[in-house]
């Protein structure tokens, strides 16, 4: 149990254009999801907190109208990266987090990643 | 603050070796859980073990096994009998009750040798 995929794994775009990526978890209802980046040889930084049905809780430094971040069910939340630049080139990841109460309470799942890379 | 200090930043042994990788956090909650996350060359992160701070009891699964000491702010993990395919990115984490968020340590690269 505990699966979480993210699509696409990976994907090559032109500067200016817009990519989205999306985080499911497959056998669990997530109300809270996170989204990461990683730089190669890096540890992961949070990106932002993604809660259903409200607005996403972004780290300092993110920019919230750069990163749109959607989390509209309890199974998907989504990262749209904006107007994309090389410097957003980069391994998203997103997690997803076993609801309160349960067993592996407050553990994170995480997705297979997704690697962009902006041209 | 919370943080997570993994001191050795890349390890090598050799198969069949014996490895542990060290893990000291810092945290002002009374109650927490420590995760250490397996991150392969492909990238994804896996779930190796949640442990409450509650609970010192040390764990054993496999070949793997984890050491909790409150008393000196550590969980150590340990790997025994190591093989190839143990080569990767080991993050420890911490996740305090007031927060939502994982605070990772800068990972442990582990490369075993055959």
């Amino acid at each position: 149990g505990a699966v979480v995929s993210q699509h696409p794994s990976r994907v090559i775009c032109k500067s200016g254009t817009s990519v989205k990526i999306e985080c499911r978890s497959l056998d669990f209802q997530a109300t809270t999801m996170f989204w990461y980046r990683q730089f190669p040889k890096q540890s992961l930084m949070l990106m932002a907190t993604s809660n259903e049905g409200s607005k996403a809780t972004y780290e300092q430094g993110v920019e919230k109208d750069k990163f749109l971040i959607n989390h509209a069910s309890l199974t998907l939340s989504t990262l749209t990266v904006t107007s994309a630049h090389p410097e957003d080139s980069s391994f998203y990841i997103c997690s997803a987090r076993v609801p309160a109460g349960g067993s592996g309470e407050k553990t994170q799942y995480f997705g297979p990643g997704t690697r962009l890379l902006v041209l | 603050a919370q943080k997570v200090t993994q001191a050795q930043t890349e390890i090598s042994v050799v198969e069949k070796e014996d490895v542990t990788l060290d893990c000291v956090y810092e945290t002002r909650d009374t109650t927490y859980y420590l995760f250490w996350y397996k991150q392969p060359p492909s990238g994804e992160l896996v779930f190796l073990i949640r442990r409450n701070s509650f609970d010192e009891q040390n764990e054993i699964s496999g070949r793997y096994s984890w050491n909790f000491q409150k008393s000196t702010s550590s969980f150590n993990f340990t790997i025994t009998a190591s093989q190839v395919v143990d080569s990767a990115v080991y993050f420890c984490a911490l996740s305090e009750t007031s927060r939502n968020q994982l605070t990772f340590g800068k990972g442990t690269k582990l490369s075993v040798i055959p």
